[in-house]
C-alpha cells in the first residue's frame, strides 16, 4: 500500500529558482493538505483542497501556488523561492472526518 | 482565533515512570481534538482523537472542557514510545492547526 507519497524527499534551491512538489494518494481521499514544519513552529497548514479541482489558503500561503488537476494528486509550487521557504513539507490526504494520512516529507532547503 | 499551545519542547523521563505531555487549547466551539506521533525515520501517524475515547499504546487523553487540556499520559513509559508529540485541533472545516510538538525521550 502506497498512501501518501511525496517527491522529491530532498532538494537545494538557490534564491529566485522555482520547483513543484508532488503529493500523490491512492486511496481515493477527497482532502489533501500541504503542511510545512519548521522547529518551534509546528506544523502550519500552507494549501488544502477538498476536492479535484478546487484549492484554498491555509495559514502560511503566501510565496506557494497549489493546483489539484486530478483527484489523487496535490502540487505545491514555489515559483521564486526564498531563504525562509527553507523547511520540511508534508503532505496529508483524508476522508470526511477521518484521521490524516501523511507522506514522509520533502526537506527543502534555499540557498 | 484558534490555537494549540504545548508548553514543553522536550520532555524526558525514565522508563517506567508516568509520563504526561500538556496540551492546552483555545476555540469558541466544540473541537475535536488530536494527538499525532512521529516516530524516528518514520511519517507522522495518529495516536488517537479524544471523540474515540480509547487508549492506544497505553496513552489516553481526556477533554478537559473546563481547563480546555487535552493532555496525553501514560502511566508507564517505554523506550519505544521517545517520539515527536503533536497535539492538534480541528475546528471542522477540514484543517487541523498543530501545536509546536512536545520531544519525549524515555531513559532506560
Amino acid at each position: 500500500n502506497a498512501g501518501v507519497t511525496q517527491t522529491p524527499k530532498f532538494r537545494v534551491l538557490k534564491t529566485g529558482q522555482s520547483m513543484t512538489l508532488l503529493c500523490a494518494q491512492d486511496m481515493n481521499h477527497e482532502y489533501m493538505y500541504w503542511y510545512r514544519q519548521d522547529p518551534g513552529m509546528g506544523l502550519r497548514l500552507i494549501h488544502y483542497s477538498v476536492g479535484e479541482g478546487t484549492t484554498a489558503k491555509g495559514e502560511v500561503p503566501d510565496g506557494y501556488n497549489v493546483s489539484r488537476l486530478k483527484k489523487q494528486n496535490f502540487l505545491l509550487g514555489l515559483e521564486s523561492a526564498a531563504p525562509s521557504q527553507t523547511s520540511v513539507y508534508f503532505c496529508a490526504s483524508q476522508t470526511t472526518n477521518e484521521k490524516l494520512f501523511f507522506g514522509s516529507g520533502t526537506q527543502l532547503s534555499v540557498l | 482565533a484558534q490555537r494549540v499551545t504545548q508548553p514543553e519542547k522536550l520532555l524526558s523521563v525514565f522508563k517506567g515512570a508516568p509520563v504526561e505531555l500538556k496540551c492546552n487549547y483555545s476555540y469558541s466551539g466544540s473541537p475535536e481534538l488530536f494527538w499525532y506521533v512521529q516516530y524516528s525515520r518514520q511519517r507522522l501517524q495518529l495516536l488517537l482523537r479524544h471523540i474515540s475515547r480509547e487508549s492506544i499504546k497505553g496513552f489516553t487523553a481526556d477533554l478537559n472542557k473546563g481547563e480546555t487540556s487535552f493532555h496525553l499520559k501514560k502511566p508507564f513509559a517505554q523506550e519505544e514510545d521517545s517520539a515527536m508529540y503533536y497535539c492538534a485541533l480541528s475546528p471542522g472545516a477540514n484543517n487541523l492547526f498543530f501545536g509546536t510538538g512536545t520531544r519525549l525521550t524515555v531513559i532506560p
